[in-house]
């Protein structure tokens, strides 16, 4: 079973704080991985996508990639309150589909 | 404006009845697929499709069923025969199917059995 594993929380940062999000994954095929952002009853909004091992950033965020451990990050500065939502870690190896987490749960609070 | 839209927002089924969810995208994405999400968990693919008149079962395709009659439409089919179906249905596509695209969600539809 391919798994990809994440700390359901929730994680609660102050306002201003920086939210760091980890994943682990087991398929040592997996190419590819994405952090999507998902608000409480709405569908989930992608974020970031890594490819490569290393540092990906975005404004805000940063993607963090290490394929010799298995592990994704996902660290967000500067938080908000809204930014407080699920947020799931998503990888796919050379196939069709994405293998999900079950999300990790951030709160940031004012 | 480019996107996916699905419908209904909200759909209720009584036991034994088969409903069918609509999905359409006009991003001219070759790649759909339909993933159903449980309370607290993560989604899980139910069928995918890379092309026109061709779809592939994923983990969970028991007691459903698809068409890809054309690129813009995915519909699923919730048959009686899916013992447990309440739950959010998402559609989404891509440019293309394999590790390097990255995928986008409508805005799904909440099925609830009766």
């Amino acid at each position: 079973q391919k798994e990809v594993e994440q700390n359901s929380g929730p994680l609660s940062v102050p306002e201003g704080a920086i939210a760091s999000l980890n994943c682990t994954y087991s398929d040592r095929g997996s190419q590819s991985f994405f952090w999507y952002r998902q608000y409480s009853g709405k569908s989930p909004e992608l974020i970031m996508f890594i490819y490569s091992n290393g540092d990906k950033e975005d404004g805000r965020f940063t993607a963090q990639l290490n394929k010799a451990s298995q592990y994704v990050s996902l660290l967000i500065r500067d938080s908000q309150p809204s930014d407080s939502a699920t947020y799931l870690c998503a990888a796919v190896n050379s196939g069709y589909a994405l293998n999900f987490g079950k999300g990790t749960s951030l709160l940031v609070t004012p | 404006d480019g996107g996916i839209t699905q419908s209904p927002k909200y759909l209720f089924r009584k036991e034994g009845q088969n409903v069918t969810l609509s999905c359409e995208q006009n991003l001219n994405h070759d790649a759909m697929y339909w993933y159903r999400q449980d309370p607290g968990q993560g989604l899980r693919l139910i069928y995918y499709s890379q092309i026109v008149n061709d779809f592939q079962k994923g983990d969970i395709a028991e007691g459903y069923s698809v068409s890809r009659e054309k690129k813009e439409s995915f519909p699923l089919t919730v048959t009686s025969a899916q013992k447990n179906p309440t739950a959010f249905y998402l559609c989404a596509s891509s440019t293309r199917s394999g590790g390097y695209n990255e995928q986008f969600f409508g805005p799904g539809t909440r099925l609830t059995v009766l």
